[in-house]
């Protein structure tokens, strides 16, 4: 199985702030990789997709890039509402990363 | 605009099977897979399985034979039954709809399973 690993697990940042997160990927996976905001009691939301193409009515502040097995997921200018946990899952065996938290 | 919604028993006995239900409205039936995903409580999501457009489904190493996802589309509807559950099975269960383009662009709301005595 492809596994995937996220980094760092929580990542502590202020609003305004320029974060990024890494997945990597146990082996070559092109750019099959989406990236996930996911709130507490919702539903999670598609961001990005094919490691760079962002999703309909996703702020520009989003973005993705890398293939092969090493990805990052940049937001630029951290707004409120972007406060969430971010996952990375590559498209082949369906593989979650971990999960980074992203808090206050 | 596509439309995903659970329904099921919250509360499983262990070793019991857990069935859910997925009713879908909206959105092209083709070249799309139906999806269950779950997150235990704390923990990161976890992929199940699907069962895509041509009825053939794949799940979870994990899972093994203790999963079945099927569809029922004259109801717009798929499920999942998930066989001999514990404690370890407790989880907010998502359905979803995924293509190979994108991945998982839509999601239901999640319905929480519990299994307990």
């Amino acid at each position: 199985d492809i596994q995937m690993t996220q980094s760092p697990s929580t990542l502590s940042a202020s609003v305004g702030d320029r974060v990024t997160i890494t997945c990597r990927a146990s082996q070559d996976i092109s750019i099959w990789l989406a990236w996930y905001q996911h709130k507490p009691g919702k539903a999670p939301k598609l961001l990005i997709y094919q490691a760079s193409t962002l999703h309909s009515g996703v702020p520009s502040r989003f973005s993705g890039s890398g293939s092969g097995s090493e990805f990052t997921l940049t937001i630029s200018s951290l707004q409120p509402d972007d406060f969430a946990t971010y996952y990375c899952q590559q498209y082949n065996s369906h593989t979650f990363g971990q999960g980074t938290k992203l808090e206050i | 605009q596509v439309q995903l919604q659970e329904s099921g028993p919250g509360l499983v006995r262990p070793a019991e099977t857990l069935s859910l239900t997925c009713s879908v409205s909206g959105g092209s039936l083709s070249r799309v897979y139906w999806t269950w995903i779950r997150q235990p409580p704390g923990k990161g999501l976890e992929w199940i399985g699907y069962i895509d457009y041509t009825g053939s489904t794949t799940y979870a190493p994990s899972l093994g034979s203790r999963v079945t996802i099927s569809a029922d589309t004259s109801k717009n509807q798929f499920s999942l039954n998930l066989t001999s559950v514990t404690a370890l099975d407790t989880a907010v269960y998502y359905c979803a709809r995924a293509t190979n383009a994108k991945g998982v662009e839509y999601w239901g709301q999640g319905t929480l399973v519990t299994v307990s005595s």
